[in-house]
């Protein structure tokens, strides 16, 4: 059965601290991993990587693929409020397929 | 630039009523997605068309059935309403397969009494 597992499942930081969220998976026909950031409404499009070892960067945000370990890690640096949010790691397994992790409920306190 | 439309925005149904919610996408994007939010959990992937035609099947109820027309908006229709189907339903649109970003509508909140 296709999974995607993301921890930790709840973080909470002050603002300026540096955190990594973690999503590992274990799917049949990887096409490619996706994060998104979910707050009051529907999640926002944040990165999708499809290629191992190739950091995708935006401002504070990165995020990098391992094909070979399986996981993909979101870092943010420097954090804001702002960045408190749920950050979600999709998986697509094949043509229109996704599937979801469990979601990281990142708090930023001020 | 112009983003995903869905509508109604909220929707309040009694049970065993029928739904029907709209998702236009993107234009030009021919590819529209299917999700359901229960309260506090994670969006499900319920459906997705490609082309006017299904090209994925998720946790879809048999109650629920959903179609793509000539100008690739979407509508979802939910008969025999439940509960449980009190939820966030949002629709994503992309161009092609899964190589490629989704967009996320607002969502339609569903609720039923």
């Amino acid at each position: 059965e296709d999974k995607v597992v993301q921890s930790p499942l709840s973080l909470v930081v002050h603002e300026g601290d540096t955190v990594t969220l973690n999503c590992s998976y274990e799917v049949t026909n990887f096409r490619s991993l996706l994060w998104y950031k979910q707050e009051k409404k529907a999640p926002t499009f944040l990165f999708m990587l499809t290629s191992s070892g190739i950091e995708k960067k935006s401002g504070r945000l990165s995020s990098i693929l391992d094909k070979k370990e399986l996981f993909s890690i979101l870092n943010i640096t420097a954090t804001q409020t702002g960045d408190s949010a749920i950050y979600l790691c999709v998986v697509s397994t094949g043509t229109y397929k996704y599937i979801f992790g469990t979601g990281t409920r990142l708090k930023v306190l001020a | 630039a112009a983003g995903v439309i869905q509508s109604p925005r909220h929707l309040i149904k009694e049970k065993r009523e029928t739904a029907t919610l709209k998702c236009y996408p993107i234009p030009r994007h021919d590819t529209v997605y299917w999700y359901q939010q229960g309260p506090g959990q994670d969006p499900q992937f319920l459906i997705s068309f490609y082309e006017k035609m299904q090209s994925d099947k998720g946790s879809i109820p048999d109650r629920f059935s959903a179609q793509q027309f000539s100008d690739y908006h979407s509508e979802l229709n939910m008969s025999s309403l439940e509960l449980g189907d009190s939820a966030l339903y949002f629709c994503a649109s992309s161009i092609g397969g899964s190589y490629n970003e989704q967009f996320f509508g607002p969502g339609t909140r569903l609720t039923v009494l």
